[in-house]
């Protein structure tokens, strides 16, 4: 079945930088790749999704990025905030089947 | 519209024991699915249903029954509990046309066994 490797497992930012979590996947017929945040204590909630016939997809200071070829997505928010801080998971899908990768943990200091 | 609700928050079993986790939704999802999530190994998906009638393995699926005999509702049976077992359970739905979409996430079960 696919596997979803997800870094770094944690990563703090100053209030204000950007933040960079990084994805990888393993079976190309992967088509569609979710994030999620988890606020501690919380249900998972959907931030940006993007699908395999796109490139890269923005909603306001969060952006997606996927290269098929390598195999890899990647999450960027920008401009952080105390309230971004929170595990952030990315997925991989394969139809009806989906994986989850092991979670970051982004602490943003004020 | 409540979207996932999730039955009980809260469980302490012991070892041996069954007992089932409720999930229903109210968004006519076609799709709907069980997780566990424990400490640095993000979700893993126990069983999924893509319709009524219709239950399929996911990733970790020993120990876990499930069916689904209503597009809302998809219990989750744990047969002999173990302590293995303990972890925070997540059902999750979502509107599929063929292919997956964002889920909708229940608010969990937090379930310890001893």
């Amino acid at each position: 079945g696919e596997n979803v490797e997800q870094h770094p497992s944690t990563l703090s930012v100053q209030e204000g930088d950007s933040a960079v979590i990084k994805c990888t996947y393993s079976d190309s017929a992967s088509n569609y790749f979710p994030w999620y945040k988890q606020e501690l204590g919380k249900r998972p909630q959907l931030i940006i999704d993007i699908r395999s016939n796109v490139g890269e997809k923005k909603d306001q200071r969060i952006a997606v990025t996927l290269n098929k070829t390598a195999k890899h997505f990647s999450l960027h928010i920008t401009e952080t905030q105390p309230e971004d801080s929170a595990v952030y998971f990315c997925a991989a899908s394969i139809g009806n089947d989906m994986r989850f990768g092991a979670g970051t943990r982004l602490t943003v200091k004020p | 519209n409540a979207g996932v609700t999730q039955t009980p928050k809260f469980q302490v079993l012991k070892t041996g024991q069954s007992m089932t986790l409720q999930c229903a939704q109210d968004m006519n999802h076609e799709y709907m699915s069980w997780y566990r999530q424990d400490p640095g190994m993000g979700l893993r998906l126990i069983h999924y249903s893509v319709g009524a009638g219709i239950t399929d393995q996911g990733e970790v699926p020993n120990g876990y029954n499930v069916s689904r005999s209503t597009t809302e509702d998809f219990p989750l049976r744990l047969l002999s509990a173990a302590p293995s077992q303990t972890s925070v359970y997540f059902c999750a739905s979502s509107y599929s046309e063929g292919t997956i979409n964002g889920y909708t996430f229940g608010s969990g079960t937090r379930l310890t066994v001893v």
